[in-house]
């Protein structure tokens, strides 16, 4: 079974431009999340998705942060304009069944590396 | 509101010695608990999780923690380290209570087992 993938794996960018980031979760996981990383804490949720619709962006800044899982499948997380504050590392997880994503181990990608400079 | 307290940012254990990394926790019902581990560059992969039932539960790769409700803990045991066992080690807590309640991390430890 392949795992959950996440391209790019690194990315530099300058303050005030714009980085988007793509997710391809477990074939016929049904709920998606994606986690901020910063140095030295845990993962922090930012949005979930069950199927294509959100089940939770409390913790999204929306005024630059926006995310989508278009058909239910792969999503991407975009940022514009970016902070040096966004300087983290982005993970998607994906777990498989969405009436039971609260007790269900959730599979996480290898993670994007954002630098904002 | 949620949340998770990993006291030691270090665990240094001997190759072959027991080791323990503490977690405590606080939500206002009772508990989901979870705890993964994160290897350099590669994402976070689960070990095991306490839903229900049996407070010890044992997980991937000889690790098994106990859920102790009075002490609101779940410290993470496995009774021979390796030295294949160093990484960052989280725990997770999620509150039962009905609705949407999302995963709350710890801000990890990481363990470094010696030969």
């Amino acid at each position: 079974e392949a795992g959950v993938a996440q391209s790019p794996r690194y990315k530099i960018i300058e303050k005030r431009q714009s980085v988007a980031f793509w997710c391809n979760p477990i074939s016929g996981h049904a709920t998606l999340y994606w986690y901020q990383q910063i140095l030295g804490q845990g993962p922090k949720l930012l949005i979930q998705f069950q199927n294509n619709g959100v089940v939770d962006d409390s913790q999204l800044p929306k005024d630059r942060f926006s995310a989508e899982r278009l058909k239910g499948v792969d999503s991407t997380l975009k940022i514009q304009p970016a902070k040096l504050e966004d300087s983290a590392v982005y993970l998607c997880a994906s777990s498989p069944r969405g009436w039971a994503q609260r007790v269900d181990e959730q599979y996480f990608g290898p993670g994007t590396r954002l630098t904002v400079t | 509101a949620q949340s998770v307290a990993q006291p030691e940012d270090q665990v240094n254990v001997a190759e072959g010695n027991p080791l323990t990394v503490k977690c405590t926790y606080s939500v206002s019902g009772n508990p989901y608990l979870f705890w993964y581990v994160q290897y350099p560059n590669r994402g976070l992969q689960f070990l095991l999780k306490y839903i229900t039932g049996d407070n010890l539960v044992k997980g991937s790769y000889g690790f098994e923690a106990e859920f102790n409700k009075s002490q609101t803990s779940f410290h993470l045991k496995k009774p021979s380290a390796l030295v294949s066992d160093s990484a960052l080690y989280f725990c997770a807590v999620r509150d039962i209570r009905a609705g949407n309640t999302p995963l709350v991390f710890g801000k990890g430890t990481r363990l470094s087992v010696i030969a």
